[in-house]
């Protein structure tokens, strides 16, 4: 079936440098993705989306890149500060079949160090 | 605006008990699910329901029943508990369940079966 992985389990960044999460996808057909952002004892909380008719898209101190050729998004946070350690993971929101075959990677776990 | 809220927070059951965790969403969504998340796995769909009166099951429905009498709530019937319900529990809503909808997360239900 469909899927959504992630490279990286961990990964450490000291605090002020850019952290850079990855995201691949399998189906061809995707059209809507969105990464969450889930801190220790939290629900995943939405960060910012993405459509296939865009590459970049760019909020407060995130940035997602959408690569179709490859199947690959990417999450940048610029300038990394403490609040950010969380596990991050991204969704493939467009499923064929409806929300219910939505599948959710483990995640990447962020580490800010002081 | 709550968005999606759970309770309880957190609840220790003994083997063979039964109980309800609630969910709640205040956004008018047509589509609401509950999810488990495990140490090492991803969020893991145990049922979910397009609309007042329609439920379905999801990949790890086992155990568990649902109902869906109102289009605000969707509650999550443990039958009889086992320790390996021990798990954290997400309910999720959406507007839609199909492509360009977010899916809100509730906070979680932490809950111990002993």
């Amino acid at each position: 079936g469909e899927s959504v992985g992630l490279h990286l389990p961990t990964l450490s960044v000291q605090e002020g440098d850019n952290s850079i999460i990855n995201c691949a996808y399998s189906n061809s057909a995707s059209d809507y993705f969105i990464w969450y952002k889930q801190e220790s004892g939290k629900g995943p909380q939405f960060i910012i989306d993405i459509r296939s008719n865009m590459d970049k898209r760019q909020g407060q101190r995130v940035t997602v890149l959408l690569n179709k050729t490859v199947k690959h998004l990417s999450l940048q946070i610029a300038a990394t500060q403490p609040g950010d350690s969380a596990v991050y993971f991204c969704a493939d929101l467009s499923p064929p079949g409806g929300y219910q075959k939505v599948t959710f990677g483990i995640g990447t776990k962020l580490q800010v160090i002081p | 605006n709550a968005g999606v809220t759970q309770t309880p927070k957190f609840q220790v059951l003994k083997t063979g008990q039964s109980m309800t965790l609630q969910c709640a969403q205040d956004m008018n969504h047509e589509y609401m699910s509950w999810y488990r998340q495990d140490p090492g796995m991803g969020l893991r769909l145990i049922h979910y329901s397009v609309g007042a009166g329609i439920t379905d099951q999801g990949e790890v429905p086992n155990g568990y029943n649902v109902s869906r009498s109102t289009t605000e709530d969707f509650p999550l019937r443990l039958l009889s508990a086992a320790p390996s319900q021990t798990s954290v529990y997400f309910c999720a809503s959406s507007y839609g369940r199909t492509s360009g909808n977010t899916i809100y997360f509730g906070e979680g239900s932490w809950l111990t079966v002993v």
